[in-house]
């Protein structure tokens, strides 16, 4: 089975650029969550959807980060326009719903974004 | 509002040793649940171990073992006999809801040969 996918590995923008980043759940997962590491820091909760909707996005930053999962599958996470502090790696994750027993959250290997 | 310190930055044992992580997390909510997960090179999360605050036994497995202490509030976790292998950036993390997870900061572990 695979597991979580993200794409890019890493990318690199300039200031005021736009950026999407993608993550695919692992298959049948309906929760999906968005975490960012800046600098060394606490890894910190963007956004949790359930299926298509999201479910607590008190962790986003702000109006520049849109977060969509249309069809309930993947996910992407754009950031328009890239700030500086954008900087950082954001972590996708995924994990089944509770009913079925399972409370891990599967993560995936992260985007790097640089923003110079 | 939850709160999760690791106070360690970064910790360096040769092979064989043991090495504890501490882990001291803030919450005024009874009911919550505590993890550990392991970031090795390749970047991803890896998860460890699920408690909930409810359960306060010791856990061992393999050479990795958990202290969970209400009383301190405390959750650390002790790799015993460390391996190259071992070597990564552990994180201590707690949630209310199952859901949204409130990291500590890591400690990164490394074991020289």
């Amino acid at each position: 089975e695979a597991g979580v996918t993200q794409f890019p590995s890493h990318s690199v923008i300039e200031k005021g650029q736009t950026v999407t980043l993608r993550c695919d759940p692992i298959s049948g997962h309906d929760n999906l969550y968005w975490y960012r590491r800046v600098m060394g820091k606490e890894i910190k909760f963007l956004l949790h959807f359930v299926k298509e909707s999201k479910q607590d996005e008190s962790g986003m930053p702000n109006n520049r980060f849109l977060a969509e999962r249309t069809g309930g599958t993947y996910s992407t996470l754009k950031v328009q326009p890239a700030e500086l502090e954008d900087s950082g790696v954001y972590f996708c994750a995924s994990s089944q719903e509770r009913t079925s027993g399972s409370h891990e959250q599967y993560f995936g290997p992260g985007t790097r974004l640089t923003v110079t | 509002a939850q709160k999760v310190t690791q106070a360690q930055t970064e910790i360096s044992v040769v092979e064989k040793e043991d090495v504890t992580l501490d882990c001291v997390y803030e919450t005024r909510d009874t009911t919550y649940y505590l993890f550990w997960y392991k970031q090795p090179p390749s970047g991803e999360l890896v998860f460890l171990i699920r408690r909930n605050s409810f359960d306060e036994q010791n856990e061992i497995s393999g050479r990795y073992s958990w202290n969970f202490q209400k009383s301190t509030s405390s959750f650390n976790f002790t790799i015993t006999a460390s391996q190259v292998v071992d070597s990564a950036v552990y994180f201590c993390a707690l949630t209310l809801n199952d859901y949204k997870l409130s990291f500590g900061a890591g400690t990164t572990v490394t074991v020289r040969a």
